[in-house]
């Protein structure tokens, strides 16, 4: 119940492509859903998040879109650069607090 | 710096001594949080503080690793009796809270201390 899963483990895009990384999880008690993106050598830093009283979150290029119903959350990168490539996380908890990191997507973005 | 910062950023031991990892979180956040990331897989939950109180301590392994907070600022996680197992890097990060005592939900993550168990 606890486990976040998220899929692709690495994808490969061209400049311009649109990448999607799908989560999926199990605990209808959690609220808040986030997104974090790591580049090699550094910590996870938040890059969007998104609470579940709403569909779709936009900010910039990246968007978050939430399936309440299928318990189910996407990232999807518009216009990918090659400065975004780094490993994303997605993540979920309770009250924001204590939160269960997926396995991780390397993202690829080639010029 | 204003981030998180972890000490010492590497640590070679030998199987059976402890260790002691420092976190100085970003000045004025409330909640500090321990996780372990394995090379490829996502920070692993270990515990959490508000302050000086540890308000979950379920994801620490075992009775080896304890953390403590004593004035609400600087961390300590400790791990004693180290063995190949407890190799990897060990993430602290810090989080603000909203005047109503609600979580922001950001972590601040810092660099991290990379473990290795000879």
């Amino acid at each position: 119940q606890q486990q976040v899963k998220q899929s692709p483990q690495s994808l490969i895009v061209q400049k311009g492509g649109i990448p999607i990384i799908n989560c999926a999880y199990e605990n209808t008690a959690f609220d808040y859903f986030p997104w974090y993106q790591q580049f090699p050598g550094k910590g996870p830093a938040l890059l969007i998040a998104i609470r579940p009283d709403v569909s779709e979150k936009k900010e910039g290029r990246f968007t978050i879109s939430f399936n309440k119903s299928a318990k189910q959350f996407s990232l999807h990168i518009m216009d990918s650069q090659p400065g975004d490539s780094a490993t994303y996380f997605c993540a979920a908890s309770m009250g924001a607090d204590k939160l269960i990191f997926g396995t991780g997507t390397r993202l690829q973005v080639f010029p | 710096g204003a981030g998180v910062s972890q000490s010492p950023r590497y640590k070679v031991t030998k199987r059976g001594q402890d260790v002691a990892l420092r976190c100085d979180p970003i000045s004025g956040h409330v909640s500090l949080y321990w996780y372990r990331q394995a090379l490829g897989q996502g920070p692993e939950f270990l515990t959490y503080f508000n302050y000086e109180a540890q308000q979950d301590k379920s994801g620490l392994p075992n009775d080896r690793f304890s953390a403590e907070r004593p004035e609400g600022s600087i961390s300590t996680l400790t791990i004693q009796r180290t063995e190949q197992r407890d190799s990897a890097m060990y993430r602290c990060a810090s989080s603000p809270r909203l005047a109503g005592g609600r979580n922001t939900g950001e972590l601040f993550f810092g660099e991290g201390s990379r473990l290795t168990v000879l």
